[in-house]
């Protein structure tokens, strides 16, 4: 079935340096993505969302891509810092007339090395 | 403002015993979902509510798990009896309006292990 997925599980950088996420969607007919963190006994925490009429979006320190070519999408965040310490997880919404169903893939852990 | 808020942070039963969640919202936001992450893994949609109406339980496994939201702002998740592999997050979240395409809003969560 369509599913969000991610290529790493897990994302090792240097404190400082710049961190890249991925994540590959298989639906076309999403329309609407996010990008959560998630720290250990914690919820998931907004960071970013993007539609798909834009294929980039920037926040503090956070971009976001969508290439809607080859259903991708990206996190950056500049100048990683310990406390980016967390899961990641991207999600996407089918759409409006579905309601606000959020689909979420399986997670990067991002380790930051001070 | 306060956020979404939920209890217990952490429940541990044994099997076949019943359990209940409860999730306070986010003031004024109609919608309210009930998500389950398991170890590793993103969350995953149990029910969405519409104000007191729910509006997708497609993903509820209706022989042990119910749901209410009787006023249309607080909510239970009630699980009963319950088994090993209900051992997960049970995370409740709220957004504006639900009609698609905006950010949820999440609590922390209570961890459920099921002995």
């Amino acid at each position: 079935g369509e599913s969000v997925g991610l290529h790493l599980p897990t994302l090792s950088v240097q404190e400082g340096d710049n961190s890249i996420i991925n994540c590959a969607y298989s639906n076309s007919a999403s329309d609407y993505f996010i990008w959560y963190k998630q720290e250990s006994g914690k919820g998931p925490q907004f960071i970013i969302d993007i539609r798909s009429n834009m294929d980039k979006r920037q926040g503090q320190r956070v971009t976001v891509l969508l290439n809607k070519t080859v259903k991708h999408l990206s996190l950056q965040i500049a100048a990683t810092q310990p406390g980016d310490s967390a899961v990641y997880f991207c999600a996407e919404n089918i759409g409006d007339n579905a309601g606000n169903m959020l689909t979420f893939g399986g997670g990067t852990r991002l380790m930051v090395k001070p | 403002e306060a956020g979404v808020v939920q209890s217990p942070r952490y429940k541990i039963i044994e099997k076949k015993q019943p359990v209940a969640f409860w999730c306070n919202p986010i003031s004024g936001h109609n919608t309210l979902y009930w998500y389950r992450q398991n170890l590793g893994q993103g969350p995953e949609l149990l029910i969405r509510y519409e104000n007191e109406e729910a509006v997708d339980d497609s993903q509820l496994p209706k022989d042990r798990f119910s749901a209410e939201r009787l006023k249309g702002v607080d909510s239970t998740l009630k699980i009963q009896p319950a088994e090993l592999g209900d051992s997960a997050v049970y995370l409740c979240a709220s957004s504006s309006h639900g009609t698609g395409n905006e950010k949820l809003f999440f609590g922390s969560g209570t961890q459920l292990s099921v002995l």
